[in-house]
């Protein structure tokens, strides 16, 4: 079956680091791929996608590429801001018939002024 | 435009009452989808709904829990009775079931007490 796995959390880092969260993927197909973030007594937020191989997702300086070869969709931001401050779930998820979403256990993402 | 609406935000009980969730999804979505978030973990389907119809039920334990979407908009998750193991964060979603679809949007959630 589906599943993702994420690195271990917390993540402690200050303003202005640079940051990688790492995610892996086990799936039939080709799977979309997704990273969710929820702010603190918000709901789930879509961040980024990616639905083919190579593709990069993009938004709010974060940046993902979907790599098919290592089955890999990390996760970066070149310079963390204290508002990034957020629990950050990486997914997958195929369209059509089997479209429910796969969720990682998600980490937080703790940044210190 | 208004984003997925659910009630209650927050939701205490004793173990063996009923409880019940209220979802509203984003306008003209047709499909819906129930998640269940347990503490320090990612959400998990319960159930999805194709407009009325749950085309996958497969993870809703069906003994006690129950939900309907009557008229293919807003949708009604039940548990019955409660157990101390149902605390969680209950998630409702929709999506537009068009070439996006695969995009999912969350509503804030019912987080259940169960004591």
């Amino acid at each position: 079956g589906n599943s993702v796995t994420q690195m271990e959390g917390p993540v402690t880092l200050s303003e202005e680091a640079f940051l990688t969260i790492n995610c892996t993927y086990t799936a039939t197909g080709y799977p979309s791929l997704f990273w969710y973030v929820q702010y603190p007594g918000e709901g789930l937020q879509l961040l980024l996608k990616a639905t083919k191989a190579d593709d990069k997702g993009s938004n709010k300086g974060f940046e993902a590429t979907y790599r098919k070869e290592t089955t890999s969709f990390h996760l970066e931001k070149g310079s963390v801001q204290v508002s990034d401050s957020a629990v950050y779930f990486c997914a997958l998820s195929h369209t059509g018939a089997n479209s429910k979403l796969t969720f990682g256990k998600g980490i937080t993402l703790s940044v210190r002024p | 435009e208004a984003g997925v609406v659910q009630s209650p935000r927050y939701k205490i009980i004793e173990k063996k009452q009923p409880v019940a969730f209220w979802c509203n999804p984003i306008s003209g979505h047709n499909t819906l989808y129930w998640y269940r978030q347990n503490l320090g973990q990612g959400p998990e389907l319960l159930i999805r709904y194709e407009n009325e119809e749950a085309v996958d039920d497969s993870q809703l334990p069906k003994d006690r829990f129950s939900a309907e979407r009557l008229k293919g908009v807003d949708s009604t998750l039940k548990i019955q009775p409660a157990e101390l193991g149902d605390s969680a964060v209950y998630l409702c979603a929709s999506g537009s079931g068009g070439t996006d679809s695969y995009e999912q949007y969350f509503g804030p959630g019912t987080r259940l007490t169960v004591t």
